[in-house]
């Protein structure tokens, strides 16, 4: 099984600033890497795929980078709904897809 | 508008059974792939199921092979999930999500939540 870790744990930013999430897996997973926002009661939202290919309707704003077991979820300027729950999965190598455990961005 | 909604979670106790249903609209359900994926606070998300086009192709997560079965009715455009021999440790919100291409997933559900309890 793949084990996705990302860090930090959690990241205060202040609005209009850049947020850079990082994702490691703990092999190859080549670019089979996405991103998803969660919001609190809400599902998670596909913001990224392909490692760095924006998901329909996400703003460019939102960019992912990397490839190999390093990748980065870089958001600029950010806004007040950006504050939430991201999450990398990769989909390499599977069953099981797996997920990392989460970073929390907030103000 | 592509949209999945979950039904049939609930209060459980440990040992029991429950059946989840996850209703497709705005797509056809046949030329997908889907999955359901669970969430907990400690554990946070963990895919658990999918389930190809046909329906003939299925994968399991360890943590609940031999307990779920996944199924899907196409005519009805509906996924499910009957789960059997529920533990403690299956309480969690559960998602069905469209696989894209065994890849990514998109949409998800807006899940329904389990309790496993005594």
């Amino acid at each position: 099984e793949i084990m996705m870790t990302q860090s930090p744990a959690t990241l205060s930013v202040s609005p209009g600033e850049t947020a850079t999430l990082s994702c490691r897996a703990s092999q190859t997973v080549y670019s089979n890497l996405a991103w998803y926002q969660q919001k609190p009661g809400q599902a998670p939202r596909l913001l990224i795929y392909g490692a760095s290919s924006r998901a329909t309707g996400i703003p460019a704003r939102f960019s992912g980078s990397g490839s190999g077991t390093e990748f980065t979820l870089t958001i600029s300027s950010l806004q007040s709904e950006d504050f939430a729950v991201y999450y990398c999965q990769q989909y390499n190598k599977w069953p099981p897809y797996t997920f990392g455990q989460g970073t929390k961005l907030e103000i | 508008q592509v949209q999945l909604v979950e039904s049939g979670g609930g209060l459980v106790k440990p040992g029991g059974s429950l059946r989840l249903s996850c209703a497709a609209s705005g797509f056809s359900l046949s030329d997908y792939y889907m999955s359901w994926i669970r969430q907990t606070p400690g554990k946070g998300l963990e895919w658990i199921s999918n389930i190809s086009r046909g329906g003939k192709t299925i994968s399991y997560a360890d943590s609940v092979k031999g307990r779920v079965t996944i199924s899907r009715d196409n005519a009805r455009n509906s996924l499910y999930l009957q789960m059997n021999s529920l533990r403690v440790e299956d309480s969690a919100i559960y998602f069905c999500a469209r696989d894209v291409s065994y890849s990514w997933f998109d949409p998800w559900g807006q899940g329904t939540r389990v309790t496993v309890s005594s």
